[in-house]
């Protein structure tokens, strides 16, 4: 059974204090990972997709990274507007369409 | 701008009350799903449809029914509520982009949140 797990589930960083989110994912046949950030009140609002081992992605303060076994959200000097849930999900061969969501990291940036 | 749109945003119902919450894409996509989404637990896939006439169960299909008469349209209904039930409800489709790695890169709805007293 595919399955995603995120850590830590809440984050509390200083601005300008770098960190990590990993998600750890089992999946039969990795079609797809993806990372969504969700702001209070509104719907999940799409990152990255990664597809194969050793691939990176980067957006502003944002950069994603993908193991066979994890994906890291690294998070370079970030502002108060970072504050958000982010989410992983991964897209298998076996659940047709399907994404299968981890729970989310709670990310709160202090000024 | 294209995207996908939920009706209504609040709702409050009484145990054993019905009602459908309405979703709308106006990507011309053929596949759209709902997820509900509850503290601690993530986003869950209700049912999804990869086409007009077709959907099938997600994760957690109990208690909710839906249908698919239209590409554009994918309501899903409540037909006896339930305290169990109250949870912010999702309604998503793939964006244009990405279509051609064969992966989903879903856009969601800003979502129903539904209250059962």
């Amino acid at each position: 059974e595919d399955q995603v797990t995120q850590s830590p589930e809440a984050l509390r960083l200083q601005e300008g204090e770098s960190s990590s989110l990993n998600c750890s994912y089992t999946v039969s046949g990795l079609r797809g990972l993806f990372w969504y950030r969700q702001d209070p009140g509104k719907g999940p609002e799409f990152l990255f997709t990664l597809y194969s081992a050793g691939e990176e992605k980067e957006k502003e303060r944002l950069k994603a990274t993908l193991t066979k076994k994890e994906s890291f959200l690294h998070i370079t000097a970030p502002k108060p507007e970072d504050s958000a849930t982010y989410l992983c999900a991964v897209l298998g061969s076996s659940n047709t369409g399907k994404l299968i969501f981890g729970q989310g990291t709670t990310l709160q940036v202090k000024p | 701008n294209a995207g996908v749109t939920q009706t209504p945003k609040f709702q409050v119902l009484k145990t054993g009350q019905s009602m459908t919450l309405q979703c709308a894409q106006d990507m011309n996509h053929e596949y759209m799903s709902w997820y509900r989404q509850d503290p601690g637990m993530g986003l869950r896939l209700i049912h999804y449809s990869v086409g007009a006439g077709i959907t099938d169960q997600g994760e957690v299909p109990n208690g909710y029914n839906v249908s698919r008469s239209t590409t554009e349209d994918f309501p899903l209904r409540l037909l006896s509520a339930a305290p169990s039930q109250t949870s912010v409800y999702f309604c998503a489709s793939p964006a244009p982009r990405d279509n051609s790695s064969g992966a989903n890169v879903l856009t969601f709805g800003a979502g129903s949140r539904l209250t059962v007293l």
